[in-house]
């Protein structure tokens, strides 16, 4: 089993829907959660940090962590063209961060 | 607002030449990175470093790899005797803290092509 699952996608929404991405992991030694954004030829782009299970919200963005379950989701509101790229979780517990493949994400005009 | 820098952006290099893959860290920043995606695949990590010191490697990092901090600003990758699939982009990342506090900041990467 990988230590990180993330479905590459592709996904396709309009604009203005809800986005959901989700991994699940399989190391409980896992302690800190990330979402990054990558658009294509540049590097990950952080978007949203988390620490403990739960749900972080910052603007359209929220990360909800299940450390129970071992199981966490971004989610986008109101997606925008703009938020096309490739979101990638990480995982880390000390020095050397794990990255999910990476879901790539259109959002139609 | 401060960022990782890298060079070069693009580097083209004949099958077993070295290579070496510069990276400019935030300069608050007290641990470094390499990652690696081939195209179309998963970032993947292969060292980190701090104090002066590898911390931890993956089992990409072989002896062909190492890497070196100079001067007190860049942060560099060599490759020793390049290989076809040794073409990647290549991410230099940098923290805070150890646990990535905050999350880690990326260059914009260097693309490696091995002919």
């Amino acid at each position: 089993q990988k230590e990180v699952e993330q479905d590459p996608g592709p996904l396709s929404v309009p604009e203005g829907a809800i986005v959901s991405l989700n991994c699940t992991y399989s190391n409980s030694a896992f302690q800190y959660f990330m979402w990054y954004r990558q658009y294509s030829r540049k590097g990950p782009e952080l978007l949203m940090y988390t620490y403990s299970s739960g749900n972080k919200e910052d603007g359209r963005f929220t990360a909800q962590v299940d450390k129970s379950s071992k199981y966490i989701s971004l989610f986008i509101r109101d997606s925008q063209p703009s938020d096309s790229a490739t979101y990638l979780c990480a995982m880390n517990s000390n020095n050397d961060m794990r990255f999910g493949a990476g879901t790539r994400l259109t959002v139609k005009p | 607002e401060p960022e990782v820098t890298q060079t070069p952006s693009h580097q083209v290099t004949q099958m077993g030449q070295e290579v070496i893959l510069r990276c400019v860290p935030i300069s608050n920043h007290l641990y470094f990175y390499w990652y690696r995606q081939i195209l179309g695949q998963k970032v993947e990590f292969l060292v980190s470093f701090y104090n002066n010191e590898i911390s931890e490697k993956s089992e990409i990092f072989d002896d062909q790899f190492s890497v070196e901090r100079p001067d007190g600003s860049n942060f560099t990758l060599k490759i020793r005797s390049t290989k076809l699939e040794d073409s990647a982009m290549y991410f230099c990342a940098s923290s805070e803290a150890q646990t990535g506090d905050y999350g880690y900041t990326f260059g914009s990467g260097t693309r490696l092509t091995v002919v």
